[in-house]
């Protein structure tokens, strides 16, 4: 079946230790999203890619980027991981940007100690 | 900016019992309104969705209709299952807008036998 992977699903690391969560895809889908879903918060989006073209949030802090090496393979690096930082990641693909139903991972919750 | 506010959970009812799921929004444009779905240990799922006032969404005996008037897009079951544990999470769209999805905080819902 086509799918959205994410590995780890759960990743532990220390306050200040980079780390780098991994998400592929077999949907040959154009766009790829990274959220951050904090407990009992809403998704929140941090970022896209639609082919190589990465699109920053706003209010996404810089020390989350992405990185898409191919079509299939999209990388969230936290550079120093803070205790604000633990969270459950979604990644999620689209065929397109507009009017296009996103197939989500099943996440990776990332603990900080 | 565009938001969703979700009825409070945790929601626990009885097999067969009616299940409705509050979901209001506040958006600039004209949205698309959609229902995810998170079952235990799985990625979010679209449920349902409608794209433009009065329109109803159905999917697996859940249903929602997409109320301009009162910025609703409430959630209903007839009759759930124990299967319906979850979380589910109402969602807005800006088509042709930025595309980003907007999520609610997510109503955790736990059917008992």
């Amino acid at each position: 079946d086509a799918m959205v992977i994410q590995n780890p699903r759960y990743q532990v690391t220390q306050f200040g230790k980079p780390v780098t969560l991994s998400c592929s895809q077999t949907l040959n889908h154009n766009v790829m999203y990274w959220y951050q879903q904090k407990s009992s918060q809403a998704p929140k989006l941090l970022f896209h890619y639609y082919d190589k073209d990465f699109n920053n949030e706003a209010d996404t802090p810089d020390n989350f980027q992405s990185r898409r090496p191919n079509t299939s393979f999209c990388f969230l690096d936290i550079r120093s991981p803070g205790l604000g930082d633990a969270a459950m990641y979604l990644c999620a693909t689209s065929r397109e940007l507009a009017n296009n139903e996103q197939f989500f991972g099943p996440g990776t919750r990332l603990t900080v100690l | 900016g565009d938001s969703v506010t979700q009825m409070e959970g945790p929601v626990t009812l009885s097999e067969e019992a009616f299940l409705t799921i509050n979901c209001t929004y506040t958006a600039t444009g004209y949205p698309s309104l959609f229902w995810y779905v998170q079952y235990p240990g799985e990625g979010l799922q679209l449920l349902l969705k409608a794209t433009k006032a009065d329109d109803k969404g159905s999917n697996k005996g859940f249903e929602a209709t997409y109320r301009k008037e009162t910025t609703s897009f409430h959630l209903e079951k007839g009759s759930v299952q124990v299967s319906d544990s979850a979380v589910y999470f109402c969602a807005l769209r800006i088509p042709f807008g930025n595309e980003k999805l907007t999520f609610g905080t997510g109503t955790r819902l736990t059917i008992i036998p």
